[in-house]
């Protein structure tokens, strides 16, 4: 069984604070892939990245960071100097390796930066 | 740049009626999903299809619901007949393939999602 929790519900900022979305999951796969997508009030879910269990590195891309720590089974996504075109829903997903491609989706953290 | 492409965008039906949301995936793309998204939770997956194939529909509501993919290119899911518990938004995506869940060299193991299809029941 494979399981996501976004314990965060909704977070409101102030633009340009930076802020972290928290997802936890439970798998008892050795291989695994991790997602984030974001959804913007359009409705389409937009991939942001994926990570493979085998690789902790983490990794930054633009104002976007991503903290992958196995230890504690998290997966943890910030965004720094925050602007009000971030404001969506953002899932973390998981994927197993033998679980013939199904990804199961956290319930997502509504974020809201304001002015 | 490649889209999946959904219609329609919103449908608004009565209990009991039928309604029928259809998908384009991405071209070459081999595997199709149909997730719900009900409000305020994440998606969840309804029925995967690898190819004309349905590789796991264990969680659609099979009395009501059926899919299908019967070239396997584009797809049809349909509702009959709908109850008030069905509004949602219905959400296609397609990916690459993999080999038993493990992606192949080059695939980033995304899914493509489409703009959704939006049901309201009264």
């Amino acid at each position: 069984a494979q399981k996501v929790t976004q314990a965060q519900t909704e977070i409101s900022v102030v633009e340009k604070e930076d802020v972290t979305l928290d997802c936890v999951y439970e798998t008892r796969d050795t291989t695994y892939y991790l997602f984030w997508y974001k959804q913007p009030p359009s409705g389409e879910l937009v991939f942001l990245i994926r990570r493979n269990s085998f690789d902790e590195q983490n990794e930054i891309s633009g104002r976007y960071s991503w903290n992958f720590q196995k230890s504690t089974s998290s997966f943890n996504f910030t965004i720094t100097a925050s602007q009000v075109v971030d404001s969506a829903v953002y899932f973390c997903a998981l994927k197993n390796a033998g679980g013939g491609n199904k990804l199961t989706f956290g319930t997502g953290t509504q974020l809201k930066v304001e002015l | 740049e490649a889209e999946v492409a959904q219609s329609p965008r919103y449908k608004i039906t009565e209990k009991s009626q039928a309604v029928a949301f259809w998908c384009d995936p991405i071209s070459g793309h081999a595997t199709l999903y149909w997730y719900r998204q009900i409000l305020g939770q994440g998606p969840e997956l309804l029925v995967q299809f690898q190819d004309e194939s349905v590789v796991d529909d264990s969680q659609l509501p099979k009395d009501r619901f059926s899919a299908e993919r019967l070239k396997g290119v584009d797809s049809t899911l349909k509702i009959q007949p709908a109850e008030l518990g069905d509004s949602a938004m219905y959400l296609c995506a397609s990916s690459l393939a993999s080999i038993g869940g493990r992606l192949l060299p080059g695939n980033t193991g995304e899914l493509f999602f489409g703009e959704g299809s939006r049901l309201t029941v009264l």
